[in-house]
């Protein structure tokens, strides 16, 4: 079946440490995104790529980093410049970045600090 | 801000109709009527879109009103697994960045 494939589900970080976020999709999709959703609160858009080699800035990008080298993969680094990382990470994609294309989810990773 | 409006939460009988009301009072002629849900510690499931047409699929029917200002989203035979917040959002990407705004959505309980 085709979807979005969000790796570990659980992840721990420590004071300092930088991690990685794994996104996979195999739906040939064009455009891929990654929001964060605190407690109670709705999604902020941290990065998007509209295509490979080539994102953007989202409305929270400080202390995110991501690549898009290939197409099916847009992993999101959380630096130690992100002081408040402890969320609920989700990963999307689209065909296209038009008002007629549904993102689609996949079922997110929790990072936490130790 | 969201630009959709609501009821905090709605109760169902398990086997029976779901009808999830949505006002968008301010929705703009290019503007997408979106419905997702969302179940605990899950990532938001696509359900359905409309622009000014009804829509089914195999999950749902989506009724918008000929003014477009309101839209009900219809899950024609609940069950259980139906439990989750449901959002109403409007979506115009407009050269932007492709943000999805989620308000606080409808917590729908399907009870047996």
């Amino acid at each position: 079946d085709g979807g979005i494939t969000q790796s570990p589900k659980y992840l721990f970080r420590k004071e300092g440490q930088n991690v990685t976020l794994s996104c996979e999709q195999n739906l040939n999709h064009d455009a891929m995104y990654w929001y964060r959703q605190d407690p109670g609160q709705g999604l902020r858009l941290i990065y998007y790529s509209q295509i490979v080699n080539d994102f953007q800035k989202g409305d929270i990008a400080e202390g995110y980093s991501v690549s898009r080298e290939k197409k099916e993969s847009f992993p999101l680094t959380v630096t130690s410049a992100q002081k408040n990382p402890t969320a609920f990470y989700l990963c999307a994609s689209s065909a296209g970045l038009t008002n007629n294309q549904p993102q689609h989810f996949g079922d997110g990773t929790r990072l936490s600090i130790l | 801000d969201a630009k959709t409006t609501q009821p905090p939460s709605m109760d169902c009988a398990e086997g029976r109709a779901a009808n999830l009301p949505c006002n968008h009072s301010t929705i703009s002629g290019n503007e997408y009527v979106y419905w997702y849900r969302q179940i605990h510690s899950q990532g938001p499931q696509y359900i359905i879109h409309g622009l000014k047409n009804n829509e089914t699929n195999e999950m749902a029917s989506l009724i918008i009103t000929e003014d477009r200002k309101s839209s009900t989203l219809i899950l024609p035979h609940a069950t259980l697994r139906d439990t989750a917040v449901y959002y109403c959002i409007v979506v115009n990407y407009g050269g932007s960045q492709g943000n999805l705004i989620f308000g606080k959505g409808t917590k729908l309980s399907v009870k047996p």
